[in-house]
């Protein structure tokens, strides 16, 4: 059964940087019928998509948050990583990775459904 | 942006009843649809995607239909486990890829 689990500071300062690491159990990584993303959802709130990378490192973020987001995957390590820029209190939340499966649209490849998710982090945004 | 609205946001449901819950969006996402279900410190579970199918061990007691912009998940006799929440998410046109705001399925 594949894992996966997040990893990082729970507490960050205003304006800095949130970085977490998704450690997944196999090396499922490697494979190209899988995307891997990270999802937010603040406290009592619903869910909110960040963005998510393939292995070949391609990456595809929210609009609403891809000026402030650098995802990166390392292959070798069985992980891939977050980094959000300038965080303020809105950004608190409890952040999962999941993995996004490759579905078939109109006869091109995109992403599709979250099968697999990390416990999730707890992460606040505090001075 | 598609959005996902979710009715009703709380659902009252007593054991062995059925469950309806609707998910709408705001242009149609052909049946690239999915459903979730999160419990409490849980991270959401993937029930149904495609609109219709059943993911890996979901009951056959969850089921999914509708395609467009109108979808619907009936919990068809619900057991104590069930009371959760429920999201749904659509993977049509993105980026990015949005989830509806949630119905709470509460025990009656």
């Amino acid at each position: 059964q594949l894992l996966l689990q997040e990893s990082g500071p729970g507490l960050v300062k205003p304006s800095e940087t949130l970085s977490l690491t998704c450690t997944v159990s196999d090396d499922s990584l490697n494979r190209n019928n899988y995307y891997w993303g990270w999802i937010r959802q603040p406290p009592g709130k619903g869910l909110e998509w960040i963005g998510s990378l393939y292995y070949t490192g391609t990456t595809y973020s929210n609009p609403s948050l891809s000026s402030r987001v650098t995802m990166s995957v390392d292959t070798s390590k069985n992980h891939f990583s977050l980094h959000l820029r300038s965080v303020s209190a809105a950004d608190t939340a409890v952040y999962y990775c999941a993995r996004q499966s490759v579905t078939t649209i109109f006869g091109l490849l995109r992403r599709g459904w979250f099968d697999a998710w990390g416990q999730g982090t707890v992460v606040t945004v505090s001075s | 942006e598609i959005v996902m609205t979710q009715s009703p946001a709380t659902l009252s449901v007593s054991p062995g009843e059925r469950a309806t819950l609707s998910c709408r969006a705001s242009q149609s996402v052909s049946n690239n649809l999915a459903w979730y279900q999160q419990k409490p410190g849980q991270p959401p579970r993937l029930l149904i995607y495609g609109a219709s199918t059943r993911a890996t061990g979901i009951p056959a007691r969850f089921s999914g239909s509708g395609s467009g912009i109108e979808f619907t998940l009936t919990i068809s006799s619900l057991q104590s486990e069930d009371f959760a929440v429920y999201f749904c998410q659509h993977y049509n046109n993105w980026p990015p890829e949005t989830f509806g705001q949630g119905t709470k399925v509460e025990i009656k």
